[in-house]
């Protein structure tokens, strides 16, 4: 399978942890989106990388979030001291080219849970 | 300031039938209308598209029509089927600057079709 892949499917953490998101995008995709989606609304612009470069951060983005793209392949999302607010779902995407008309492909998220 | 709106929550259609979803948006700076299809516990998965330059695009089932002096996009779906049955959702992508490829989605429409 060659499609955006999200790992882990479900996390369950404890109020105050700590937690990582990792996503592996189309391999030929040089853009990667992270979105945010709670229940009954649609999905969250979090941030997006062009390569590595990290080029826009929504204000839904607090300092307690972090996203990172070494070497412009895999990207992680870490939640620091989460809290019960933070429980959703978390989706990567991934599109290729500049200005490719291309469309985003959505991995199947990561499902947090803080208890 | 919800870009985007998808007013129907729900849908309910006859197979055979046509389905027609709807879509408001307040922002003119796009320049590309999506849809999405959404199965419970899978992301989202990409249907149709259209250039905010046409008014209309078809593959298959599925025609999309942009009313750029309304704001509005329609997704029509002729004939309708059960395997049909999802949670729809309309997006608008950014046109440029640091936000370029950036997507704004609906709050999505379950759509239900009946045998």
């Amino acid at each position: 399978d060659t499609g955006v892949s999200q790992d882990p499917r479900h996390k369950i953490t404890k109020r105050g942890q700590n937690v990582t998101f990792r996503c592996d995008p189309i391999s030929e995709h040089n853009r990667l989106y992270w979105y945010r989606q709670t229940l009954g609304q649609g999905p969250e612009f979090l941030t997006y990388f062009q390569n590595e470069a990290q080029l826009e951060k929504s204000r839904l983005l607090s300092d307690r979030f972090s996203a990172e793209r070494p070497k412009g392949s895999f990207s992680t999302l870490e939640i620091q001291r989460t809290e019960q607010g933070d429980s959703a779902m978390y989706l990567c995407a991934s599109s290729g080219g500049v200005y490719s008309n291309q469309p985003q492909h959505f991995g199947d998220g990561t499902r947090l849970s803080i208890l | 300031d919800q870009q985007v709106k998808q007013n129907s929550p729900s849908l309910s259609v006859q197979e055979g039938r046509i389905s027609i979803l709807n879509c408001d948006y307040t922002n003119s700076m796009f320049d590309y209308f999506l849809w999405y299809k959404k199965y419970p516990a899978e992301g989202p998965t990409f249907l149709i598209s259209i250039s905010s330059i046409k008014d209309k695009n078809e593959d298959g089932r599925f025609t999309v029509f942009l009313n750029k002096s309304a704001k509005h996009l329609s997704l029509h779906i002729v004939p309708s089927q059960p395997g049909d049955s999802a949670v729809y959702f309309c997006a608008i992508r950014d046109a440029g600057g640091t936000s370029y490829g950036k997507l704004t989605f609906g709050q999505g429409t379950i759509l239900t079709v009946h045998p």
